[in-house]
């Protein structure tokens, strides 16, 4: 079983369009985080939120922590090629000391 | 830039070959992890570390060991590597922060490893 489960695995647009990505659980998290990977390279930090209900803005990107603090979600405005790569969010459930990382959604932004 | 290096960054080796994937950082971390990623693919947990001396194994079965005798090296050793191995092996380090507290993860550049 998935700790933490995104959707959708696979998303194809057009440039200029507008997209979500979800990331649920049914642990409560101290935090989420959000890491982007381009091929060939380790994921790189886009954001950590904290506070539930929190929103954070990142230019073109909008970072969502639920209220319950069990799911997140990154919108993206005005998608780019250069957005293309595998968004990944990644907590510690509860007590856990240990970094578990989401299913992950492979994201193809088509000029 | 991330001070967290991992090599070799392509490997090929035979059936029942041991091998050790190198991973040191120099930004002093406490955590240091290893994953497994199939490319495009989530990342699984295999191995972690909280400091010297301390190691414990993740969420996915690995038949692979890990040391960490220094706080900047976490070496992954296959003691007999087969072809379902081949993957690509993903180092990272945190600072520790407190207990349920993610600080950033740094990751290497990975080690692409096929056994064939």
């Amino acid at each position: 079983t998935q700790l933490l489960e995104q959707s959708p695995q696979f998303l194809s647009i057009q440039e200029g369009e507008n997209l979500t990505v979800y990331c649920n659980s049914s642990s409560v998290f101290s935090s989420l985080q959000w890491y982007r990977q381009e091929p060939g390279e380790g994921p790189v930090l886009l954001v950590t939120v904290v506070t539930g209900g929190e929103v954070k803005k990142l230019k073109r990107l909008t970072f969502q922590f639920g209220d319950a603090r069990k799911d997140s979600s990154l919108h993206i405005t005005a998608a780019q090629p250069g957005d293309t790569g595998l968004y990944l969010c990644a907590g510690a459930p509860g007590s856990a000391r240990q970094l578990t990382f989401g299913s992950g959604t492979q994201l193809t932004v088509l000029p | 830039e991330a001070d967290i290096y991992q090599t070799p960054r392509y490997l090929v080796i035979g059936t029942g070959k041991k091998i050790t994937l190198e991973c040191s950082q120099t930004m002093g971390h406490d955590k240091m992890y290893w994953y497994q990623q199939d490319p495009g693919m989530e990342l699984h947990l295999i191995h972690y570390s909280y400091g010297v001396n301390s190691t414990e194994k993740g969420d996915l079965s690995s038949e692979s060991t890990v040391s960490r005798i220094r706080t900047e090296h976490f070496p992954l050793t296959l003691e007999s590597a087969r072809p379902s191995h081949t993957s690509q092996y993903l180092c990272a380090s945190s600072e520790f922060a407190g207990q349920g507290i993610n600080t950033e993860a740094f990751f290497g550049q990975g080690t692409r490893l096929t056994v064939v």
